[in-house]
């Protein structure tokens, strides 16, 4: 059965700040590996996929990485802003039916 | 292009009520996927439908909770003879295939159901 961790539960950081986010996973069959942002009362927002033939993915300042063999996945995010503080969560498909979440890291920017 | 709709947003029912919540995916999609989430807990797959089938039902409760997917209109998921510990956010998800390397699911805002 797949499990999926997030370290830290939670996270407080100044504006500014560089900051790693983290999630592993139990078992490496995977598809592909997802880092959504859940605001507030609100839906999920896909940010970046990474197929688990690849190693890493950008998009702005955002950078997620894949390390398939050790079942761990990182979230970069740099210069972070105060409109970057949500729940950030990871989740993995490893079969045709089902995203497998962690139970997120709650990110807060302060200005 | 309109996103997965859900409605209602909000639902409030009492002990021993019914909830039914509606899902809408994106057009041209045909597969839908349902999830829960408890307070402070992650999203937990319930249930994966495509058009007039159940393909994988392994996370739902056994008893009260039924979903289908008719062939016309929303994805429907029931909730009966609810209970307190039956509140939490039910999300629904689309996509427009099956799950493989580069397919993702695209996501509603989610029913918030709270049961007195």
């Amino acid at each position: 059965k797949q499990e999926v961790t997030q370290i830290p539960a939670a996270l407080s950081v100044p504006e500014g700040e560089n900051l790693v986010l983290n999630c592993s996973f139990t078992d490496s069959a995977i598809y592909n590996l997802q880092w959504f942002r859940q605001d507030p009362g609100k839906g999920l927002t896909s940010l970046l996929l990474i197929q688990s033939s690849q190693r890493e993915q950008t998009s702005g300042r955002l950078n997620a990485s894949l390390d398939k063999s050790s079942g761990r996945s990182t979230l970069y995010i740099a210069a972070s802003q105060p409109g970057d503080s949500a729940t950030y969560l990871c989740a993995v498909v490893t079969s045709g039916s089902r995203l497998t979440f962690g139970e997120g890291t709650q990110l807060t920017v302060n200005p | 292009n309109a996103g997965v709709m859900q409605n209602p947003r909000h639902l409030v029912r009492r002990r021993g009520q019914e909830a039914r919540l509606r899902c809408s995916p994106m057009k041209g999609h045909s597969h839908v996927y349902w999830y829960r989430q408890l307070p402070e807990e992650g999203l937990k797959f319930m249930v994966y439908l495509q058009k007039e089938n159940i393909i994988d039902e392994s996370g739902m409760p056994k008893e009260r909770f039924s979903a289908e997917f008719p062939k016309e209109g929303p994805s429907i998921l029931r909730i009966q003879q609810v209970v307190r510990g039956d509140s939490a956010a039910y999300f629904c998800a689309s996509s427009l295939g099956v799950l493989g390397a580069t397919d993702t699911q695209y996501f509603g805002p989610g029913t918030r159901l709270t049961v007195l």
